[in-house]
C-alpha cells in the first residue's frame, strides 16, 4: 500500500461546484502539505499543517480552504471551482527536516 | 526569502550519455538540499539529498554536491538511459521563524533517446 494516498485520482466537474480531495498517510508525519502543479510553474504551496490543530496558508491558498481532520488525514477544498484551479494537486508529508513524501496526485479539471 | 533556480528545459540526451542539471540556491545559514524526480503519472520521490557542505549525495547513478562557496548542487549522471527520462527538481528545507518549510525549482525535463 501506498505510504501517501490521495483520493480521487481523476476529477472533472463544472464551474461554481464544490470539490473536495483527499489525502490520507501512514508515515507518521506531523507534517502534511497540499500543492498545485501547473506546466512550467513547477510546484506551488497552497497549505500546510505542523499537526492537527495548526493550518497555515501557503504562496497561493485563495480560493482553497483545508482540515486537517487527524494526524494522518489531511482534505483540500475548492468552495467554488472556477476553470483556473484546473491543475495536478499532490500532498505530501515529512517530519521536521526530512524529505517530502508525496502522494501520485490528483488530477483536476474544472469546465 | 528562500528560492532554488534551475535550468530550464528540457534537456534532450541520446542515450549513455553524461547529464548536468544545474541547481543553484539561495538561503540563509546551512539548508538541507534535495532531488526529487517525477516520473510520467507519478508523484515527486525523493532521488538524493544532502544535509551540509560538501556532502554528495548519491543514488541510482545519480550524483550531486553540496557547494556551499557557489550555493549549487548540481545533479550529474554519467551515462543515462532511457528510463531516466522524467522531471527533476530541486529544493531545499531551511528554516524560516523556526518552521521547516520546503522550496522548490519549477523542474527540469530529461527526455533520453534510445
Amino acid at each position: 500500500d501506498a505510504d501517501v494516498t490521495q483520493t480521487p485520482r481523476n476529477r472533472i466537474t463544472k464551474t461554481g461546484k464544490r470539490i473536495m480531495l483527499e489525502c490520507s498517510q501512514t508515515k507518521g508525519h506531523d507534517r502534511m502539505y497540499w500543492y498545485r502543479q501547473d506546466p512550467g510553474l513547477g510546484l506551488r504551496l497552497i497549505y500546510y499543517s505542523f499537526d492537527v490543530k495548526d493550518i497555515n496558508k501557503g504562496e497561493i491558498s485563495d480560493g482553497y480552504s483545508v482540515s486537517r481532520q487527524a494526524q494522518a488525514k489531511f482534505s483540500l477544498s475548492l468552495e467554488s471551482a472556477i476553470p483556473n484551479q484546473t491543475a495536478l494537486y499532490f500532498c505530501a508529508t515529512s517530519d521536521l527536516k526530512g524529505p517530502q513524501h508525496f502522494g501520485d496526485g490528483t488530477r483536476l479539471s474544472i469546465l | 526569502g528562500n528560492s532554488v533556480t534551475q535550468m530550464e528545459g528540457p534537456v534532450t540526451l541520446s542515450e549513455e550519455a553524461f547529464l548536468t542539471i544545474n541547481c543553484t540556491y539561495t538561503a540563509t545559514g546551512y539548508p538541507s538540499l534535495f532531488w526529487y524526480v517525477q516520473y510520467p503519472g507519478e508523484g515527486l520521490q525523493l532521488l538524493l539529498k544532502a544535509t551540509k557542505a560538501d556532502d554528495k549525495g548519491s543514488n541510482k547513478g545519480f550524483e550531486a554536491t553540496y557547494r556551499k562557496e557557489t550555493t549549487s548542487f548540481h545533479l550529474e549522471k554519467g551515462s543515462v538511459q532511457v528510463s531516466d527520462s522524467a522531471v527533476y527538481f530541486c529544493a531545499l528545507s531551511h528554516a524560516s521563524g523556526g518552521s521547516y518549510i520546503p522550496t522548490f525549482g519549477r523542474g527540469t525535463s530529461l527526455i533520453v533517446h534510445p
